[in-house]
């Protein structure tokens, strides 16, 4: 069985500290997902990472991913309060090789990141 | 364009009665998936159509749940006999390669 795991589930910090969200998971897979979540919405995408070694830059956040090591991790760089909301990695069980698509995917916990002006 | 849309976006329900909600995908994306969200489970994937394909429906939590697509587009998650534990917001997401997108959900509250 999958399991991804998220560390911290929940972080409070101050505007314009670093800090970085940890996603571990269980079953090798070469596609790891980053979601953000605000309050009583749905899932906004933020990065798809498909291979080993895959970094993604998106303003203020930058993710990564190490296939090897099973990690995943998404770095908030001078935080703003605006980047306040719930961050979820999930990873693809499967890997569609034809016709594009993934299957089914296995979210972490989620990171509850309030961020204080 | 239009993205993932889902109805009802609220839906309060007896005990023991039938539901159905329905999702749009984005046009011509080709695998569709339907997930449920609650404070105690968190995010978990429920099933999985990719095209013609026969769906993957590893992630039904019970016989109670069933889905299906009809012309690779439009899908309907019926859940029968609701129980107290299906309250939760059920999201509807469409996939042309790797992303997926999801759409706003459908909020149940079993009574």
């Amino acid at each position: 069985e999958l399991k991804v795991e998220q560390n911290p589930l929940f972080l409070s910090m101050q505007e314009g500290k670093n800090y970085t969200i940890y996603c571990n998971y269980s079953t090798t897979s070469d596609r790891l997902y980053w979601y953000r979540q605000d309050p009583g919405k749905s899932l906004e995408s933020l990065f798809v990472l498909l291979s080993n070694g895959a970094v993604k830059q998106e303003g203020r956040l930058m993710a990564s991913l190490d296939t090897k090591a099973r990690l995943s991790t998404l770095h908030i760089t001078a935080a703003v309060h605006d980047l306040s909301a719930t961050y979820f990695c999930a990873v693809a069980l499967r890997v569609v090789l034809s016709g594009g698509g993934a299957d089914g995917l296995t979210f972490g916990k989620g990171t509850h990141l309030i961020i204080q002006p | 364009g239009a993205g993932v849309s889902q109805s009802p976006s609220n839906k309060v329900t007896e005990k023991g009665k039938d539901v159905e909600l329905r999702c749009d995908p984005i046009s011509g994306h080709t695998a569709l998936y339907w997930y449920r969200q609650s404070l105690g489970q968190g995010l978990e994937f429920l099933i999985y159509f990719q095209g013609n394909s026969a769906p993957d429906k590893s992630g039904l939590p019970s016989d109670r749940f069933s889905a299906e697509r009809t012309g690779g587009s439009v899908s309907t998650l019926t859940i029968q006999r609701t129980q107290q534990e299906d309250s939760a917001v059920y999201l509807c997401a469409s996939s042309l390669e790797y992303e997926q997108y999801f759409g706003p959900g459908t909020r149940l509250t079993v009574t």
